[in-house]
């Protein structure tokens, strides 16, 4: 079974623009999170998504948002990127037949976003 | 929310030392403790979980211990050999809109000396 794949895996942009991230999770996993991953701040949570919906949002402001599609491939978009933006941005999968979040998460690779 | 403090930051060890990572937590409620391990330029990948009807929970070096009552679990590692070096990550989930947002500890950076 294929893992959690993210493209691309590196991304160099300067403030003010805008960038689209992408996520394929296992097959067969509905639920689709995201997290930024900073040295000062470590995991932090963005949002989930199950069927389509996104059910949770984390503290980040409206700048980040995200969608998910029928095959539950997910992706995620931050405008006007601000330098604070840098981090690597992580997308896990998980197998939830209740739509709970507390099962275990599968994590992709992971892209890591450069804001000059 | 949830709050979540891990452990020590840094964990320097020689190897066959044993190491030990704590994370306490305030909502009573969080019934699932996973542990995930980070190498250097790798994806968090889970390693360990418990979930509250159980005390300990141990897989060959690995273990982990829930206290509900003092709401905190840690990691235990046994034996460490150099490629326990990483940082490892506990995580809380916290009920939100009938699913859950997981909140992870900062990280413990293990460092095993050969």
């Amino acid at each position: 079974k294929a893992g959690v794949t993210q493209t691309p895996r590196y991304l160099i942009k300067t403030r003010g623009q805008q960038v689209t991230l992408s996520c394929s999770p296992i097959s067969g996993h509905r639920s689709v999170s995201w997290y930024q991953q900073t040295p000062g701040q470590g995991l932090q949570f963005l949002f989930e998504y199950f069927s389509e919906t996104q059910r949770n949002k984390g503290n980040f402001p409206g700048r980040f948002s995200g969608r998910q599609f029928s095959n539950s491939r997910s992706e995620m978009n931050v405008s006007t990127l601000e330098l604070g933006d840098s981090a690597l941005y992580l997308c896990a999968s998980s197998f939830t037949s209740t739509g709970a979040v507390n099962e275990k998460l599968f994590f992709g690779s992971g892209t890591q976003l450069s804001v000059l | 929310g949830e709050n979540v403090e891990q452990h020590p930051s840094t964990l320097s060890v020689q190897e066959g030392d044993s190491a030990v990572i704590k994370c306490t937590y305030s909502d009573s409620a969080s019934n699932y403790f996973p542990w995930y391990k980070q190498e250097l330029g790798k994806r968090p990948q889970l390693i360990i979980d418990i979930r509250s009807n159980v005390g300990e929970k141990k897989d060959q070096r690995i273990a982990v211990t829930l206290n509900k009552t003092a709401k905190h679990f840690s990691l235990h590692i046994t034996e460490t050999q150099p490629e326990d070096s990483a940082v490892y990550f506990c995580a809380v989930p916290q009920a939100s809109g009938g699913s859950y947002i997981p909140t992870f500890g900062r990280g413990t950076s293990l460092i095993v000396h050969p």
